[in-house]
């Protein structure tokens, strides 16, 4: 069956440490991958986009990487603050972009 | 990008009524919207692909006689929450494609309460 998973539910970090999340998934083919932060109530806001022949892609203290053998994507956000403290969700994109599917999210809490 | 208000932010409604939820492009023509649903601590689920000028496409499993969508222009789509009972409580976004396919960008959401 076809599986998007998120490495936890939740993850605590210390400021200034670099959080590492990662997504998974089965049975898809996406032509790319992005993440989005969502904060309480409020809809996703896009933050990066990493297509299938793309191994790394940067954005600031973003870094995202894409391993289509293994199926996975690693986000990460060095120099960590507080006020990263969200949400995060891992979205593939499906048919070229005519649907997305979205994974469960990880909550992030960066403590000062 | 493109700014996407969504109208009500919030409702509670009574068991049986309808509700109807707006989705606003504020600076930019969308032909193509998406509606989404999550429920707390999930994540965003398709419910349905708004088309302007066209039926919408609705995800397996999501009835389309009870969420009615509308896409009559290329700034609005609107989504009836007909008969809402209260299982039907739940956070709805939509979200807009933007000038490339795989863009999208995000209302606000909306909460619907059924009591």
């Amino acid at each position: 069956s076809q599986k998007i998973e998120q490495n936890s539910e939740a993850l605590n970090i210390q400021e200034g440490k670099t959080a590492t999340l990662t997504c998974n998934y089965t049975n898809y083919s996406p032509a790319y991958l992005q993440w989005y932060r969502q904060d309480p109530g409020r809809g996703p806001v896009f933050l990066l986009l990493i297509r299938e022949n793309e191994k790394e892609k940067r954005k600031e203290r973003l870094k995202v990487t894409f391993d289509t053998t293994l199926k996975q994507s690693l986000f990460h956000i060095t120099a960590s603050q507080p006020a990263d403290s969200a949400t995060y969700l891992c979205a593939l994109a499906l048919n070229y972009g005519q649907n997305f599917v979205f994974g469960p999210g990880t909550r992030l809490s960066v403590l000062p | 990008g493109a700014v996407v208000s969504q109208h009500p932010s919030w409702v509670i409604c009574k068991s049986g009524t309808s509700v109807k939820i707006e989705c606003r492009s504020l600076d930019f023509q969308a032909t193509t919207m998406f509606w989404y649903r999550q429920f707390p601590k999930q994540s965003l689920m398709l419910m349905a692909t708004s088309n302007e000028g066209s039926k919408a496409t609705y995800e397996q499993g999501v009835e389309k006689d009870k969420f009615l969508i509308n896409h009559a222009s290329l700034t609005l789509s609107t989504l009836t929450v007909t008969s809402a009972h209260p299982e039907d409580s739940s956070f709805y976004i939509c979200s807009v494609r933007g000038r490339a396919t795989y863009e999208q960008y995000f209302g606000p959401g909306t909460r619907l309460t059924v009591t």
